[in-house]
């Protein structure tokens, strides 16, 4: 099954910073999802990217999407001490199933 | 409206005992999804349905392992007997009709079960 990997591990910045994570992946996607998961809870979807894009934006969230090089990024502007949370990344291939990496821990130090 | 509703939150019991964990999924979603997330082996599918039909139980760990969905409004993952190493966070998401893929998936706060 398709898996992503995120890159790095683990970030830590100070507020205000911006905040980019890296997911590279291995075959053919129809879509690309980025989730955030709190301490604690589950998983929250930020945004999707169907494999005919290359960029999108929602809020303070920047997505990327390279199927060349099959890899996407997350850019988070303008950090705040909430932001501070596991992020992953899910390809979508056809079938109905998400396969999440390891995910980036991003620290935002107030 | 409201999210994906799981219970308990939390599940201590001994092993060899059954543990039943339920999931109410968002109402006119008709995908559901169980995954298990630990820190030695990440987020794991276990199991989904659609429309109530189990489609990919591949993910299911063995024979102790059962998930049922009697209808579009509750399911249930049933482990008997329990082990230890069934010790995680147990996931429930569901997901609106299209190809599930295709669709973001909304997670509830999860099961937290530690098996003594």
């Amino acid at each position: 099954s398709q898996q992503g990997e995120e890159d790095p591990q683990a970030l830590s910045i100070q507020e205000g910073e911006n905040a980019t994570m890296n997911c590279s992946y291995k075959t053919s996607i129809n879509n690309l999802q980025w989730y955030r998961q709190n301490s604690g809870r589950g998983l929250v979807h930020l945004i999707l990217i169907r494999s005919n894009e290359r960029e999108k934006h929602s809020g303070r969230l920047r997505v990327t999407l390279d199927t060349s090089k099959k890899s996407s990024s997350l850019l988070i502007t303008a950090s705040r001490a909430a932001d501070t949370a596991s992020y992953f990344c899910a390809p979508a291939t056809s079938g109905s199933r998400l396969t999440f990496g390891e995910g980036t821990q991003l620290t935002v130090n107030p | 409206d409201a999210g994906v509703i799981q219970s308990p939150r939390h599940e201590v019991t001994e092993m060899g005992q059954e543990v039943t964990l339920r999931c109410k999924p968002i109402s006119g979603h008709d995908y559901l999804f169980w995954y298990r997330q630990t820190m030695m082996r990440g987020l794991e599918l276990l199991i989904y349905f659609n429309n109530n039909v189990p489609i990919d139980d591949s993910g299911m760990p063995e024979d102790r392992f059962s998930a049922k969905m009697p209808n579009a409004s509750f399911s249930t993952l049933k482990i008997q007997p329990s082990e230890p190493r069934d010790s995680a966070v147990y996931f429930c998401a569901s997901s609106p009709p299209g190809q599930g893929g295709n669709q973001p998936q909304h997670f509830g706060d999860g099961t937290r079960l530690s098996i003594l």
